[in-house]
């Protein structure tokens, strides 16, 4: 099946320095993925659409200044949280869809990052 | 605007059983029902999904069933095993667009 490998899988750092979160669609090739986050016991809220070659589209209310997103390939997708603070702390996850699918296939899901800021 | 909504945050189920996660939204758009499984620190996993053309999807243990009139679908485990002890999400699209996700409800298969 379609496997997306995000890594790291955690990361501890310190106020305002940067995180960079890879996210990599391993066996297919994905024109578009998307970046999640999880607070506890809550749903999954859409941060952004990653489009490769092109800007990416930000949720309202999420910073682009410092969620940067970078789509610079068909299989990876990068997510760079700028000058962290511990309210960043979070469980951040990406999704990519087969772009040799229909646009009605499921997303595929990596198995996250836990971002902790001190 | 919690477009897509599961009320239960939480049901426990004994194995063997049937069990029966809600899921209702409010987009007449949506067209196209997905449910995901996921385990603490992990990524979703995708179950089953249901096209809005349908009003029912089998797979294996695994069914859900759409109301189009209701606004509302379901997902039923039968028998429930105890590996399905998780947390389920519902989400929504419409024509392929961002999905939409539910808050979640977690499964516990009791032995």
């Amino acid at each position: 099946g379609a496997v997306v490998s995000q890594h790291p899988s955690w990361v501890i750092c310190k106020s305002g320095t940067s995180v960079k979160i890879e996210c990599r669609s391993l066996d297919f090739q994905a024109t578009t993925m998307f970046w999640y986050r999880q607070f506890p016991k809550q749903s999954l809220m859409l941060m952004a659409t990653s489009n490769e070659g092109s800007k990416a589209t930000y949720e309202q209310g999420v910073e682009k200044d410092k969620f940067l997103i970078n789509h610079a390939s068909l299989t990876l997708s990068t997510l760079t949280v700028t000058s962290a603070h511990p309210e960043d702390s979070s469980f951040y996850i990406c999704s990519a869809r087969d772009r040799g699918q229909g646009g009605d296939s499921p997303l595929h899901f990596g198995n996250g990052t836990r971002l902790t800021v001190t | 605007d919690q477009q897509v909504k599961q009320n239960s945050p939480s049901l426990s189920v004994q194995e063997g059983r049937i069990s029966i996660l809600n899921c209702d939204y409010t987009n007449s758009m949506f067209d196209y029902f997905l449910w995901y499984k996921k385990y603490p620190a992990e990524g979703p996993t995708f179950l089953i999904s249901i096209s809005s053309i349908k009003d029912k999807n089998e797979d294996g243990r695994f069914t859900v069933f759409l109301n189009k009139s209701a606004k509302h679908l379901s997902l039923h485990i039968v028998p429930s095993q105890p590996g399905d002890s998780a947390v389920y999400f519902c989400a929504a699209s419409k024509r392929a667009q961002k999905l939409v996700f539910g808050q979640g409800t977690r499964l516990t298969i009791n032995p």
